[in-house]
C-alpha cells in the first residue's frame, strides 16, 4: 500500500555540520514529493520540493535527492546551524487525479552549538 | 502576507459539545485540507476540497463534518466531541491537489474533556 516513512525518528548534529535526512516510500507511482520543516507550535512550512522526472534540486542551503530505483528521498542541509532544529517530514503524491498528499511520520533534527 | 490563517488557536471542550473550526486562505487557491496531528501519527489527512462546490474524505473523516464557504473559506464542524478528538488541527491550501506544495496554517490546539 501507500506509505511515506522515514528511517530515523531523530538526528542530532552539531552546528555548522552537514545533515541528511532520510525517507523511503513504497508507491513507485509516485511522481512529485515535498519537505516541509516543522517548529514547536507552528505548521509544516515548506522547504523544497521535486518531481520524479528529475534526481536531484538544490534551495538555498538544502538539497533534495530522489533515487526513483529504491524509492528513496533524501533532505540534505548544508552548515546546519541551531534554526534548523525543528521536525522534518517527507511527503508524496501520485498523482492520480484527486489525490492529495501522503505524509511520513517526521524525523526531529536537534542542532547543539 | 496571512496565507492561511486558522481560528481559534486554542479551545477547550467538554465531550458532546459541538465546535466548527474556521479557516481562510488569501492565496487564491482551489484546493484545501483538514489535517489532525497526534504524537507519533504525523498528518493524517480528515477531509479536503479539490474545489470550490467539492469535498471529499481523507483518511481519518469519522466525526468529523467540513463546508467549502467559498474559494477563500473551508470550515471542520464536530458535532459531538469525543476525547479521542482531542489533537492539533491543521488547515492547508494549494493552487491544485495534485502535484502542488500545501501551505499551513498555524494549528487550533483542541483539547476534549
Amino acid at each position: 500500500g501507500e506509505s511515506v516513512g522515514l528511517h530515523l525518528p531523530t538526528l542530532s548534529v552539531q552546528e555548522g555540520d552537514n545533515s541528511i535526512i532520510n525517507c523511503a516510500y513504497s508507491n513507485s507511482a509516485s511522481d512529485y514529493f515535498i519537505w516541509y520543516k516543522q517548529e514547536s507550535g507552528k505548521g509544516p512550512q515548506f522547504i523544497i520540493d521535486i518531481r520524479s522526472n528529475m534526481d536531484k534540486r538544490q534551495g538555498q542551503r538544502v538539497t533534495v535527492l530522489l533515487n526513483k530505483t529504491v524509492k528513496h528521498l533524501s533532505l540534505q542541509i548544508a552548515a546546519t546551524q541551531p534554526g534548523d532544529s525543528a521536525v522534518y517530514f517527507c511527503a508524496e503524491n501520485t498523482g492520480q487525479a484527486g489525490t492529495a498528499l501522503i505524509f511520513g511520520k517526521g524525523t526531529t533534527l536537534s542542532v547543539s552549538s | 502576507n496571512a496565507g492561511v490563517t486558522q481560528t481559534p488557536k486554542f479551545q477547550v471542550l467538554k465531550t458532546g459539545q459541538s465546535m466548527t473550526l474556521q479557516c481562510a486562505q488569501d492565496m487564491n487557491h482551489n484546493s484545501m485540507y483538514w489535517y489532525r496531528q497526534d504524537p507519533g501519527m504525523g498528518l493524517r489527512l480528515i477531509y479536503y476540497s479539490a474545489s470550490e462546490g467539492t469535498t471529499d474524505k481523507g483518511e481519518v473523516p469519522n466525526g468529523y463534518n467540513v463546508s467549502r464557504l467559498n474559494k477563500r473559506e473551508f470550515s471542520l464542524r464536530l458535532e459531538s466531541a469525543a476525547p479521542s478528538q482531542t489533537s492539533v488541527y491543521f488547515c492547508a491550501s494549494s493552487r491544485q491537489v495534485s502535484n502542488q506544495p500545501q501551505h499551513f496554517g498555524d494549528g487550533t490546539r483542541l483539547s476534549i474533556l
